[in-house]
């Protein structure tokens, strides 16, 4: 059976500094693999998807991941962080659910940036 | 192109009652999900809609059902509200089922009272 896990329930940088937000899946096949945003009280916002192709994949906002198959992990990052990347961050693996295909959410990561 | 939009914004309800949220998908997307996302959580799959048929079904109860339209817009319908029917519920549109990225909309925020 296919999951993601989120290592980090909370993270906390300073504005400037880098972001990593971690995520591990689990997946028998090769998996399509999504970093969602959500700010407060919005909807979600597609980051960056991994389907297969290129292995660091680059998203909105200054935003990229990497997929490492021997490491199972596709790990967020960004630079440099602004006070606006405030938000809900959710990593997302696509997997079956009996016979139907869907996402796979996991628990979220709250991302906090200090002045 | 038109985003996926979700009507109303807001709704508050007595418990014991019924709602019908609506959505409307991207353009070119045939395939309508829907998430409820309590406060303080990660959004919980309750269903997904392809081409007017229910195609996969999260673990909510008979009370939650919904439609899809030919034009792909589609409801959500609580019957026999309850207090734990709080939440944010999420509509998301995508190209295909399964492994295709999901383009949300704003969301309706329900509270039943």
């Amino acid at each position: 059976a296919q999951s993601v896990t989120q290592l980090d329930s909370h993270v906390s940088v300073s504005e400037g500094t880098p972001v990593l937000l971690r995520c591990n899946y689990s997946s028998s096949y090769s998996p399509s693999l999504f970093w969602y945003v959500q700010h407060p009280n919005k909807g979600l916002q597609l980051l960056l998807k991994y389907t297969s192709a290129a292995t660091l994949v680059k998203g909105i906002n200054g935003f990229e991941a990497e997929f490492k198959k021997s490491e199972t992990s596709f790990h967020l990052t960004k630079p440099s962080a602004h006070m606006s990347d405030a938000a809900e961050y959710f990593c997302v693996v696509s997997g079956y659910a009996g016979n139907n295909r869907k996402l796979i959410w996991g628990l979220g990561t709250s991302l906090a940036v200090n002045p | 192109e038109t985003g996926v939009t979700q009507s109303p914004t807001h709704l508050i309800k007595t418990r014991g009652q019924q709602v019908t949220l609506r959505c409307s998908s991207q353009s070119g997307h045939n395939t309508v999900s829907w998430y409820q996302q309590a406060l303080g959580q990660g959004p919980q799959f309750i269903f997904q809609y392809y081409r007017e048929e229910e195609n996969g079904r999260g673990n909510f109860p008979p009370r939650f059902s919904g439609l899809q339209f030919p034009n792909y817009s589609s409801e959500l319908n609580v019957n026999a509200l309850e207090l734990d029917d709080s939440a944010l519920y999420l509509c998301a549109s995508s190209e295909g089922t399964g492994g295709y990225e999901q383009y949300f909309g704003p969301g309706t925020r329900l509270t039943v009272t």
